[in-house]
């Protein structure tokens, strides 16, 4: 099957920082990624999409500006939190999706833990 | 607009007995129906789907969900638990008019006593 990996599996930083997460498609070429953000006991709730080489579109209510996603390829997606807060400590999960058959499959990174001090 | 509902935060069972975890959907047109696991610090591990066909799916680990469309609904079952069975579990619908974006349910949490 497909694999998804993320880097790093997780992270602590001080407040104030930016943290970069990658996002990496090992032996398929992703049409599309996916973030997704999850808070402890509860579900996955979609961040953004992006397609390689455009801008990725966000759901209502995340901040552009301050979770930044970059897909410059068709194998690797980052998202950039920047000036991180205690309140942005979550865990990230991202999704790879492509094309099989006509149908479409998702695939998901081990998430990413991040801790804000 | 697309929904998931998982009803239960919690079931629990007894290693051996048969376990069922509920989920009931919304969506326009006729759903892409997903159940996902995850494991404690781990990503999303797929387990089955429903795209068409046979209402019933069998999928990873023993498991196999059953879709009813007048019921809207798409329980994932077990006939026979196990311990290492216990993990959270995420019932998710996409539509089937392109696209890859998925809408999870807030997830049931398993848990299966020795």
């Amino acid at each position: 099957g497909a694999v998804v990996s993320q880097h790093p599996s997780w992270v602590i930083c001080k407040s104030g920082t930016s943290v970069k997460i990658e996002c990496r498609s090992l032996d398929f070429q992703a049409t599309t990624m996916f973030w997704y953000r999850q808070f402890p006991k509860q579900s996955l709730m979609l961040m953004a999409t992006s397609n390689e080489g455009s801008k990725a579109t966000y759901e209502q209510g995340v901040e552009k500006d301050k979770f930044l996603i970059n897909h410059a390829s068709l194998t690797l997606s980052t998202l950039t939190v920047t000036s991180a807060h205690p309140e942005d400590s979550s865990f990230y999960i991202c999704s790879a999706g492509r094309l099989a058959g006509g149908l479409d499959e998702q695939f998901f990174g081990p998430g990413t833990r991040l801790t804000v001090l | 607009a697309q929904s998931v509902a998982q009803p239960e935060d919690q079931v629990n069972v007894a290693e051996g007995n048969p376990l069922t975890v509920k989920c009931t959907y919304s969506v326009s047109g006729n759903p892409y129906l997903f159940w996902y696991v995850q494991y404690p610090n781990r990503g999303l591990q797929f387990l089955l789907k429903y795209i068409t066909g046979d209402n019933l799916v069998k999928g990873s680990y023993g498991f196999e969900a059953e879709f009813n469309k007048s019921q809207t609904s798409f329980h994932l079952k077990k006939p026979s638990a196990l311990v290492s069975d216990s993990a959270l579990y995420f019932c998710a619908v996409r539509d089937n008019t392109g696209g890859f974006k998925t809408i999870f349910g807030a997830g049931t949490r398993l848990f299966v006593k020795a």
